[in-house]
């Protein structure tokens, strides 16, 4: 069973713009990480964030997590048609570093 | 240093069949976990495996199954195959083990099995 949920299951955009994704989870987590996976891919890392961080970036890309609403959100910046493609959390629980749970996707696609 | 690499890409088999599938993981990489992705139930945890141990599993049935060799090359094997068991599994690489929580992994292709 998936232990986190995301929304919107998809998004389209035109390039320049913003998309924002969020991810809610129902237990309590070591940490939450964010995965790209280009049509039917193997799943690319973009960003961990521990559950005492409130706010992590990288690059481009910026991740909030909210414990105490079991909820994290994914921005993108400036998007490029090169984003065009699935973006899944996975949320990892105590002594469970290997074992991600993941949500659900979205579906991003990037108008050019 | 090269990535992981899964062997076959594809597959198609029949049902009742069995089926097993080849992960190699990045150099010294000693750990290796196995997701299987479908559109109805996304993706999901099949077990993990390190220094040759089982040390996490999924909830799947039995005739799911794997090991890990000497050289942390890990094989999954699916017996008396299903139509449902259509799907893409990826194995994922990781530096350490599951004791440890802040771990990166790195994920394989995946090999897309066909089930008819």
């Amino acid at each position: 069973s998936q232990q986190g949920e995301e929304d919107p299951q998809a998004l389209s955009i035109q390039e320049g713009e913003n998309a924002t994704m969020n991810c809610s989870y129902k237990t309590s987590i070591n940490n939450l990480q964010w995965y790209r996976q280009n049509s039917g891919r193997g799943l690319v890392h973009l960003i961990l964030i521990r559950s005492n961080e409130r706010e992590k970036h990288s690059g481009r890309l910026r991740v909030t997590l909210d414990t105490s609403k079991k909820s994290s959100s994914l921005l993108i910046t400036a998007s490029r048609a090169a984003d065009t493609a699935s973006y899944f959390c996975a949320t990892v629980l105590n002594n469970a570093g290997n074992m991600l749970t993941f949500g659900g996707g979205t579906r991003l696609m990037v108008k050019p | 240093k090269a990535g992981v690499t899964q062997t076959p890409r594809y597959l198609i088999k029949t049902r009742g069949q069995q089926v097993t599938l080849s992960c190699s993981p990045i150099s010294g990489h000693r750990s290796v976990s196995w997701y299987q992705q479908t559109p109805g139930q996304g993706l999901q945890f099949l077990f993990e495996y390190f220094s040759e141990t089982q040390r996490n599993k999924g909830n799947f049935p039995g005739r799911f199954s794997g090991r890990q060799f000497s050289n942390s090359r890990s094989e999954m094997n699916v017996s008396t195959l299903e139509l449902g068991d259509s799907a893409l599994y990826l194995c994922a690489s990781s530096l350490l083990g599951s004791t440890h929580s802040y771990n990166e992994q790195f994920f394989g292709p995946g090999t897309r099995l066909t089930v008819l």
